[in-house]
């Protein structure tokens, strides 16, 4: 029922490179608004993990990147770590009515 | 370092109005660089922006919430509030107070968020 569709989870061993899909529509991404990536970890506030399109805030490992193109968004997380198991969502613009901002369903991340 | 943290009851009655406030510390809600937003979290249909507001008390809202929910702002005590108004089962969710910046041509991003606070409309 999100605006943004996410894959509800994926996973990948410790080393290796998983990416999470964020598919929007000509309202939002495919109009050219900026896609955010946040990191939730269970009983703490989200993270803002990747801000407009694919900039790292301070602090955030490059192990962290994200892409745009078209009416989608990924989040590519590189060398998976443990501590980088964690709920993960994509957010954006949305035109359509009024305007407002709108968020994928959250993709789980688990590191086997 | 900003920091939010949301309260409030964690039960509301059907048909009635859910209360909730978010404290700031760290920064002031008389910024002009921010708006201070409340976003929710429910178990079937995920993240929803409710809708937030500028020191200036100007708000905007989620247009599938409008004429239930208001958002103001104490500029006094550093805080801003949410009210949702004849709630529903479907209302019960985790509750968010987050601060946008950034919010040009709409490319908010919510930065920082409090750590949620669970409401559940039961009788």
């Amino acid at each position: 029922q999100s605006v943004l569709t996410q894959p509800p989870s994926v996973s990948g061993a410790p080393g290796q490179r998983v990416t999470i899909s964020c598919t929007g529509s000509s309202s939002n991404i495919g109009a050219d608004y900026q896609v955010h990536w946040y990191q939730h970890l269970p009983g703490t506030a989200p993270k803002l993990l990747i801000q407009g399109d694919n900039t790292r805030p301070s602090g955030v490992p490059d192990r962290f990147s994200a892409s745009k193109s078209g009416t989608s968004a990924s989040l590519a997380i590189a060398g998976l770590r443990p501590e980088d198991e964690a709920d993960y969502f994509c957010q954006s613009f949305d035109s359509s009515l009024s305007g407002f901002w709108v968020f994928g369903g959250g993709t789980k991340l688990t590191v086997l | 370092q900003v920091q939010l943290q949301e309260s409030g009851p964690g039960r509301v009655r059907p048909s009635q109005t859910l209360s909730l406030t978010c404290t700031v510390s760290g920064d002031s809600v008389s910024s002009g660089a921010y708006y201070w937003s409340w976003i929710s979290q429910h178990p079937v249909r995920g993240l929803e922006w409710i809708g937030h507001i500028f020191h200036s008390g100007s708000a905007y809202y989620n247009p599938s919430l409008r004429g239930r929910v208001s958002i103001s702002v104490d500029t006094s005590k550093n805080q801003f509030y949410l009210k949702l108004t004849s709630v529903t089962a479907a209302d019960t969710a985790v509750y968010y107070c987050a601060r946008a910046r950034g919010c040009s041509g709409g490319s908010c991003k919510f930065d920082p968020w409090g750590q949620g606070t669970r409401v559940t409309v039961s009788s």
